[in-house]
């Protein structure tokens, strides 16, 4: 059973600064990592992918994938109010292989 | 459409009582997927369909809970004798061949059994 876990937050940051967000999975065999965002009362919607160790980087928002170390980052520079949203990471697998596992996601608070 | 949509966006039952759940994903998406997500939890995966291949159906919390894709187009998620753990967001999400984790999402709809 694939595992994603998340601390469940809420991650509060002033607007402007940098907001960091973890995500640490179970299967060593994972290969592709997703990020969803999801405001209050709607539903997800993906925001980044990475596939290869190191960073990519997506205007404001940075993905950075440790496979040695088994987790996910996402940054977001310059955090805007707007921001503020719950941040899912997801990994393939755990019941087919086009499905994706969730993790219970972070919730980032960003005070202006 | 542009979007996924489901219907209703809400849908308040008695317990024991059957309910179905639409969803109508975007045209030429052939993956369609079923998750629900309740107070607190993350996404829980209930079923997948993929084109006119067999569903995978592992997901389902029991064998009250049915899904049909009709056409390869809309799909109806059927919660047979509805329990108060039932009580969660249903989200539809589609995805277009070649890009499968790349989920649209419908708006879900809040089922409260009461």
């Amino acid at each position: 059973q694939k595992e994603v876990e998340q601390n469940s937050g809420p991650l509060s940051v002033p607007e402007g600064a940098i907001a960091s967000l973890n995500c640490t999975y179970s299967d060593r065999g994972s290969q592709s990592f997703f990020w969803y965002r999801q405001y209050s009362g709607k539903s997800p919607e993906l925001i980044m992918s990475i596939y290869s160790n190191g960073d990519k980087e997506d205007g404001r928002f940075t993905a950075q994938l440790n496979k040695a170390s088994q987790y996910v980052s996402l940054l977001i520079r310059d955090s805007q109010p707007s921001d503020s949203a719950t941040y899912l990471c997801a990994v393939p697998g755990g019941s087919g292989y086009s499905t994706l596992t969730f993790g219970k996601g972070t919730m980032l608070l960003v005070s202006p | 459409g542009a979007g996924v949509s489901q219907s209703p966006s809400n849908k308040v039952t008695e317990k024991g009582k059957d309910v179905e759940l639409r969803c109508d994903p975007i045209s030429g998406h052939t993956a369609l997927y079923w998750y629900r997500q309740s107070l607190g939890q993350g996404l829980e995966f209930l079923i997948y369909f993929q084109g006119n291949s067999a569903p995978d159906k592992s997901g389902l919390p029991s064998d009250r809970f049915s899904a049909e894709r009709t056409g390869g187009s809309v799909s109806t998620l059927t919660i047979q004798r509805t329990q108060q753990e039932d009580s969660a967001v249903y989200l539809c999400a589609s995805s277009a061949r070649g890009k499968p984790y790349g989920y649209t999402f419908g708006s879900g709809t809040r089922l409260t059994v009461v």
